[in-house]
This record gives structure tokens, sequence and C-alpha cells, in this order.
């Protein structure tokens, strides 16, 4: 699976939007781009995934560039319940076998 | 429609003891896969089950070993158990190649 580049931690306004970056530039042509999130203390949550186009729904909208090296998950309307760890996981899909490799992910902190 | 449940919820096991963690799938998932999560870090894969065989493993050993029931429902067993082995241990349950849904995990503390 290819690996994924996402910042350490980032802060967020209640009520604003909160874009989430992810770089995958070894992504292959078969893989898609997962999110999932962890509350803490909590199992990972899966919030949306997409191949290349844009994807939306009721958690969040999921941006891919045309090149596919990167996205961007948008949390549209933040809430406190959105603080929580948030990976993106390129993985193929639909393929048996096929597991969810972690990486260090994004802590969001959604502030008042 | 039921959702994954794991029991545990915390555990507390001695060095060189054995462990078996458990695991019931969300109705209609026919694939469990395991995780391990240390403190600070990201889940790291286990194996997974689909159709009671091991169907495919990440990087560890051999005293790390499962099961899957004709119900889909799974157990994880941990023989020897080292301090390293303390961690969160996730079950998630899917349709094969489908989006993995996690329960909430069973601490276990190896003292």
């Amino acid at each position: 699976d290819a690996k994924t580049t996402q910042p350490p931690s980032m802060d967020c306004a209640e009520g604003r939007a909160a874009n989430l970056p992810c770089n995958h530039s070894t992504i292959s042509g078969n893989e898609y781009v997962y999110w999932y999130r962890q509350i803490h203390s909590q199992g990972p949550q899966y919030i949306i995934h997409g191949l290349k186009n844009n994807e939306t729904n009721e958690m969040a909208s999921l941006i891919i560039t045309e090149d596919r090296k990167s996205s961007t998950l948008i949390l549209p309307h933040a809430t406190l319940r959105d603080t929580a760890v948030y990976y993106c996981i390129v993985r193929v899909s639909q393929a048996a076998g096929n597991k969810l490799t972690f990486g260090g992910g994004t802590r969001v902190l959604v502030k008042p | 429609e039921t959702g994954v449940t794991q029991s545990p919820t915390h555990l507390i096991k001695t060095r060189g003891q054995q462990v078996t963690l458990r695991c019931s799938s969300q109705s209609g998932h026919n694939t469990v896969s395991w995780y391990q999560q240390a403190l600070g870090q990201g889940p790291q894969f286990i194996f997974q089950y689909y159709r009671e065989e091991e169907n495919g493993r990440g990087n560890f050993p051999p005293r790390f070993s499962g099961l899957q029931f004709p119900n889909y429902s799974s157990e994880l067993n941990v023989n020897a158990l080292e301090l390293d082995d303390s961690a969160l241990y996730l079950c998630a349950s899917s349709l094969v190649g489908g989006e993995q849904f996690f329960g909430p995990g069973t601490r276990l503390t190896v003292l």
C-alpha cells in the first residue's frame, strides 16, 4: 500500500470548516483514498473514501487532486465532537485479505 | 443492526501468561481483522480471517494466533505475553474487501 503523509496536528474553530490535507504521491491507479477517525479511547470510525472523483456524505467531503497525489478531507462545520485523530489511508479496495495501514494521523482539536 | 462488540473491555495479565480476546462481527459481515494499537501510535494490522481461514497477516510472531467461527465471530490468542504486548486490541468486521467497521477495543496491560 502507498504511504501517506499528514500534518501531526491542527486546531480548528467550532462552526468553521476543517480542511485536513494528505499527501500520497506514490498512489497506484487501483488504490483508493480512505479516511478514518479515532476519538479518544474508541475504535477508528470510517468516514469516507474515493478513487478519483470528489465524494460527499453526511459526515464530510473528500477532494482528490487530478493527479491523485494528494487529497483533502473537509469537515464542513466542525463541532467539539469532531476532536479526534484523523487517518488518511490508501488501499486497494475490494480485495480479499486487504489490510488498513495506519500512519500517525492528524490530531485535530476543535476549539470553542 | 448490531455493531462490532469486543470482550473483555480491560484485562491485566503478567508476563508469560496467555490471553484470549473475543470479537463479534457486525451483522452480515463475513470478514474479521485484528489490529494492535500501542499508546500514541496508529493501529497495526495483525491478521484477517475470512471463512474461518487466515487471509492475510502482518508482521507479528506466531504466538499471535486467531480463530474465526461459523457465525463469523473471532478470537485473538496471544501466548507467552511480553511487556510490549500491552496495547489496545481492535477488531474490525467487513464484507470481504469492503469498509472495515471497528469495535471499541480491549485494553490489555501486561505487568
